[in-house]
């Protein structure tokens, strides 16, 4: 059962236009999510987080909207540029968890045409 | 320079064989992990630890073993009893205690297992 998913394997974007990549949760423990950037080959690296007390931030080019009623969030990259494409992974994990786990969504393949 | 050292970069494992994956960090982090992730698939969780000597089994444990004697180290053991153990492994790190701060995990590199 997948707690979070991705619905969109892939997404295609002309530069400098809006990117949005979204996600959805089914667990409504998750208080705090995340977004990952992954380049072929690499480790995923951490782009930009969100606590479930909040529903929008935004960190320069990306913004992370959170629909706490819908159980849904997303990124927002303006204005998308080549270097952006990558797969991109969200997660979400229960702050108050001992483990500090992550539950990772399947990713989405961003691609960005110059 | 602080982050996370997965070694090696390549593996190949023959039939019957365990092999050991290496995770280093210097970050001072308490709790490390290590992920499987397959082609088009998302990350997941094979073991975690929280604290030296201590560890967890996460959501695909099996055919899989860790060890964790060094805050600074956590290597995983693909056993022979891991039918398909063709993937991409990830370690991870992240601090422990309270605050926001400990839901952010830091990746290595990551090391690709291959079977001859």
């Amino acid at each position: 059962d997948q707690q979070v998913k991705q619905n969109s394997p892939s997404l295609s974007v002309q530069e400098g236009r809006i990117s949005i990549l979204n996600c959805d949760y089914t667990n409504s423990m998750f208080d705090y999510f995340l977004w990952y950037k992954k380049y072929p080959a690499e480790g995923p690296t951490f782009l930009i987080s969100i606590s479930s007390i909040k529903d929008k931030n935004e960190d320069g080019r990306f913004t992370v909207f959170l629909n706490k009623s819908a159980k849904h969030l997303s990124l927002h990259i303006v204005p998308s540029q080549p270097g952006d494409s990558a797969v991109y992974f969200c997660a979400a994990s229960i702050s108050n968890n001992a483990g500090n786990m992550l539950t990772f969504g399947g990713g989405t393949r961003l691609m960005v045409k110059p | 320079d602080g982050g996370i050292t997965q070694s090696p970069k390549y593996l190949f494992r023959k039939e019957g064989q365990n092999v050991t994956l290496s995770c280093e960090q210097n970050l001072n982090h308490d709790a490390m992990y290590w992920y499987r992730q397959d082609p088009g698939q998302g990350l997941r969780l094979i073991y975690y630890s929280q604290i030296v000597n201590d560890f967890q089994k996460g959501d695909i444990a099996e055919g899989y073993s860790v060890s964790r004697e060094k805050k600074e180290s956590f290597p995983l053991t693909v056993t022979s009893a891991q039918k398909n153990p063709t993937a991409f492994y990830l370690c991870a790190s992240s601090t422990s205690g309270q605050g926001i701060a400990k839901n952010i995990q830091y990746f290595g590199a990551g090391t690709r297992l291959s079977v001859l």
